[in-house]
């Protein structure tokens, strides 16, 4: 069973922290990894990509993955009150097959 | 990021018909487009996979019969829901990949009255 696994939340930081998010997936060969934000009554929006291990930076957001542990986590800096959405973490096992975490509920507050 | 377009975005029909829903890449060719259903507060559930050509792969637990879904080009795949019940009413939602990164339509809010 292919699974991934993340913290329902709710999560909450005052503006201006640092939140961390964070993700495990159950298959060693997982090649691919990715954080989409979903604001409520919309689609998913790719943020963050992340093929091997360590740290990847873009903006206010760092994804880091680390294989053996099976964990894949997002940092955002700086948050702010328009970063308030769901994070949802996805992993993906080859081209067709995709899957997504149950998604985290961030809140910054002003 | 690359455009995937959904169409329509709401979409109410009466219990009994049938709702089509197209996504669309704009400007890229999806090998793969995936079909997402997510309900109130809820996580997106994989309903399938479609290759262009070939037979869409159903997640256990979805009707093949009532969820019809073709992917006849390498941009544009259909849902198709069959005989629809209130039950149904949902938020769909497509993805559509060239490679690893998917990229999510706008989404389709059907409402089953």
């Amino acid at each position: 069973q292919k699974e991934v696994e993340q913290n329902s939340g709710p999560l909450s930081v005052p503006e201006g922290a640092i939140a961390s998010l964070n993700c495990t997936y159950s298959d060693r060969g997982s090649q691919s990894f990715f954080w989409y934000r979903q604001y409520s009554g919309k689609s998913p929006e790719l943020i963050m990509s992340i093929y091997s291990n360590g740290d990847k930076e873009d903006g206010r957001f760092t994804a880091q993955l680390n294989k053996a542990s099976q964990y894949v986590s997002l940092l955002i800096r700086d948050s702010q009150p328009s970063d308030s959405a769901t994070y949802l973490c996805a992993v993906q096992y080859n081209n067709n097959d995709m899957r997504f975490g149950a998604g985290t509920r961030l809140t910054v507050k002003p | 990021g690359a455009v995937v377009s959904q169409h329509p975005s709401r979409v109410i029909c009466k219990s009994g018909t049938s709702v089509k829903i197209e996504c669309r890449s704009l400007d890229f060719q999806a090998t793969t487009m995936f079909w997402y259903r997510q309900f109130p507060k809820q996580s997106l559930m994989l309903m399938a996979t479609s290759n262009e050509g070939s037979k869409a792969t159903y997640e256990q637990g979805v009707e093949k019969d009532k969820f019809l879904i073709n992917h006849a080009s390498l941009t544009l795949s259909t849902l198709t829901v069959t005989s629809a019940h209130p039950e149904d009413s949902s938020f769909y939602i497509c993805s559509a990949s060239a490679g690893p990164e998917a990229f999510f339509g706008q989404g389709t809010r059907l409402t089953v009255v």
